[in-house]
């Protein structure tokens, strides 16, 4: 099945860093998440971005389909920032989704 | 609007022992899912249903049995509990091109 590798593993920020994370995957999809477990691990979804470019606030996301990887930019970050931020583009047959390991974010004021 | 909501949010299973994680969604959305989480790690698929009557396993599917009788709930069964089984468990629901919506996850240990 598809692999699915992300870094940095974790990554400390002072608030008001910017900071890029990065998803690579082994094989084409027809879709790929991002998405934000929080300390309490509430699961929220960020983008669906299966190519292109898209922002949400201070978030936005880049995902070059035909190099297969995703990028995911935190600018101005904030402590409510903090948690682990999953990759998870979608498995062969289109019906769900794969996570990788995730990135793990502290942010502190 | 509740969402998905599993029951329970706890358990504490001794080994051998079965019991049932029950999920539940009011969005009518058709796919559900059922991932573990072990510490450190990503979520890992178990079994998922693209519809009522429709079930099929996924990346960790032994140990575990599902059903889909309605298209609201979609219960996970554990028949023998094993200490591998400890983990955090998310059941999810979406429409077929839809983000999946995630309940706020049950924490199994097995002793």
């Amino acid at each position: 099945g598809i692999q699915v590798e992300q870094s940095p593993p974790d990554l400390i920020l002072q608030e008001g860093a910017n900071s890029t994370l990065r998803c690579n995957f082994s094989d084409s999809v027809n879709n790929l998440q991002w998405f934000h477990q929080n300390p309490w691990g509430q699961l929220i979804n960020l983008f669906y971005i299966p190519s292109g470019t898209k922002q949400n606030g201070r978030l936005s996301a880049t995902t070059v389909a035909t190099e297969r990887y995703s990028l995911l930019y935190i600018s101005s970050s904030q402590t409510t920032d903090s948690g682990v931020y999953f990759c998870a583009p979608d498995n062969q047959a289109g019906t769900a989704l794969i996570f990788g390991k995730g990135t793990t974010l502290s942010v502190s004021s | 609007n509740a969402g998905v909501t599993q029951t329970p949010k706890f358990r504490i299973l001794k080994i051998g022992q079965s019991m049932t994680l029950q999920c539940t969604q009011d969005m009518n959305h058709n796919y559900m899912y059922w991932y573990r989480q072990d510490p450190g790690m990503g979520l890992k698929l178990i079994y998922y249903s693209v519809g009522a009557g429709i079930t099929d396993k996924g990346e960790v599917p032994n140990g575990y049995n599902v059903s889909r009788s309605t298209t609201e709930d979609f219960p996970l069964r554990l028949e023998l509990a094993a200490p591998s089984q400890t983990s955090v468990y998310f059941c999810a629901s979406s429409t077929r091109t839809g983000s999946p919506f995630f309940g706020q996850g049950t924490r199994l240990t097995v002793v």
